[in-house]
């Protein structure tokens, strides 16, 4: 079956620029994340959704980074007045359930790029 | 909270040789542990994970690791490397939260596999 995808798969913007980067789970998924990966490090956790609701948003960096899953599936991570230090690969992964161990399956990203 | 930490940013070993990759983890409670692929371009692949069964944990592609409590580790291991296994490798643990799931991931270690 489709894996998560994510679009678009890069984006350049200019610094101060609003951007939406859209995450689509796997069909049924109902545990939603999103991850930020700069160069050279690992995934860091950004927030976390069960079904529409944001469970835990505790990674987001400020307020200028939002989040929203109005249905239950398909996810937009929305940043405002961009900055050079926003460029990084965003990563979105969705999970069947929530349990701790539940496997999370990756999409590709987004690499964003701020100029 | 949990960390993980993955000695080894370069790892450098000849085709046929054994791969051995570090990971070090500090929980507060028992640890879920992940081992994740990343491919140029790609998502990140889940190769194997503990959840608190057997401690010597089977995944793809014949990588293996063993969960060892006394020592803190997740270290991933490969009798015999092969090209294609030429990619970053992350380490991470879960950290329930909200309900969820949340990954804390380590750098990575970069894998070369030579002729």
């Amino acid at each position: 079956g489709a894996g998560v995808s994510q679009t678009p798969s890069n984006k350049v913007t200019e610094k101060g620029k609003y951007v939406e980067l859209r995450c689509d789970p796997i069909s049924g998924h109902t545990a939603l994340y999103w991850y930020r990966q700069s160069l050279g490090q690992g995934p860091e956790f950004l927030i976390y959704f069960q079904g529409t609701g944001a469970a835990d948003d505790s990674g987001l960096p400020n307020d200028r980074f939002f989040a929203v899953r109005p249905e239950g599936s398909v996810s937009t991570l929305k940043i405002q007045r961009t900055e050079r230090g926003d460029s990084a690969v965003y990563l979105c992964a969705s999970s069947l359930g929530q349990g701790v161990g539940e496997t999370q399956y990756f999409g590709p990203g987004t690499r964003l790029l701020v100029l | 909270a949990q960390s993980v930490t993955q000695l080894g940013s370069h790892v450098s070993v000849s085709e046929g040789a054994l791969v051995l990759l570090r990971c070090n983890y500090s929980s507060s409670v028992p640890p879920y542990l992940f081992w994740y692929v990343q491919y140029p371009n790609q998502g990140l692949q889940l190769l194997l994970k503990y959840t608190s069964a057997a401690t010597l944990v089977k995944g793809i592609n014949g990588f293996e690791a063993e969960f060892k409590k006394s020592e803190t580790s997740f270290h991933l291991t490969k009798p015999s490397a092969h090209m294609s296994d030429a990619a970053e490798y992350f380490c991470a643990v879960s950290e329930v939260t909200g309900g969820g799931n949340k990954l804390t991931f380590g750098t990575g270690t970069q894998l070369k596999v030579e002729l």
